[in-house]
């Protein structure tokens, strides 16, 4: 199986701070590396599909990039409604896997 | 506006069998361009892929699930659904159902989901 690490596990930050979230395959995954925000008691919320494409309805301030084993998910300018928990998961091979996740909580 | 609700049983004992549908409202579930697929989410925990289907049948599975699922479509319900055999502690999650792009270029992601049912396996 491809295994999905994130870092850091948690980070605490402030509104207005830019956030960065890296995720790292354990082999070539090309782009195949998808980015979901999950709130408490929610479903995950896809933010960035296919490494950096921007789902439609997802605000700017998301962006995405890497491509091969290393990846990362960008929030610039961190919102109110931000604060969550972040995953990446990777559709290259089967099984799709997931990273164990982000949690971004206020500083 | 498409939407996804996850339905079943809250508990069900161990050795038995999960069974789960996923009514799909707001479009067809019989088109050609979307599979449709289950996650699950231990309590605290990461998510973990459970499997796809097409509306046409066709399926993958998780290699670590597969000898215990099965997954079918119902396309006059709008339905598809999950049964997971011999269940374990082990298996005591969040089961999300969710649409999938079928996308050769981009990958498979997962852009609709379900709110999500939480299932307990315990006697």
């Amino acid at each position: 199986d491809v295994q999905m690490t994130q870092s850091p596990s948690s980070l605490s930050a402030s509104v207005g701070d830019r956030v960065t979230i890296s995720c790292r395959s354990s082999q070539n995954i090309e782009k195949y590396l998808h980015w979901y925000q999950q709130k408490p008691g929610k479903a995950p919320k896809l933010l960035i599909y296919s490494a950096s494409r921007l789902e439609s309805g997802v605000p700017s301030r998301f962006s995405g990039s890497g491509s091969g084993t290393d990846f990362t998910l960008t929030i610039s300018g961190l919102q109110p409604e931000d604060f969550a928990t972040y995953y990446c998961q990777q559709s290259y091979k089967n099984p799709f896997t997931f990273g164990p996740g982000t949690k971004v909580d206020i500083k | 506006q498409l939407q996804l609700q996850e339905s079943g049983p809250g508990l069900v004992k161990p050795s038995e069998t999960l069974s789960l549908t996923c009514d799909v409202s707001g479009g067809s579930i019989s088109t050609t361009n979307f599979y449709w697929g289950w996650v699950r989410q231990p309590p605290g925990k990461s998510l973990e892929w459970i499997g796809n289907i097409h509306y046409s049948g066709g399926t993958s599975y998780n290699p670590a699930l597969k000898s215990r699922v099965t997954m079918s479509v119902d396309t006059s319900k709008n339905q598809f659904s999950l049964k997971l055999s011999s269940v374990t502690a082990a298996d005591t999650a969040i089961y999300f159902c969710a649409r999938l792009p079928d996308s050769t270029i981009f990958g498979d992601w997962f852009d609709i989901w379900g709110q999500g049912t939480m299932v307990s396996v315990s006697s």
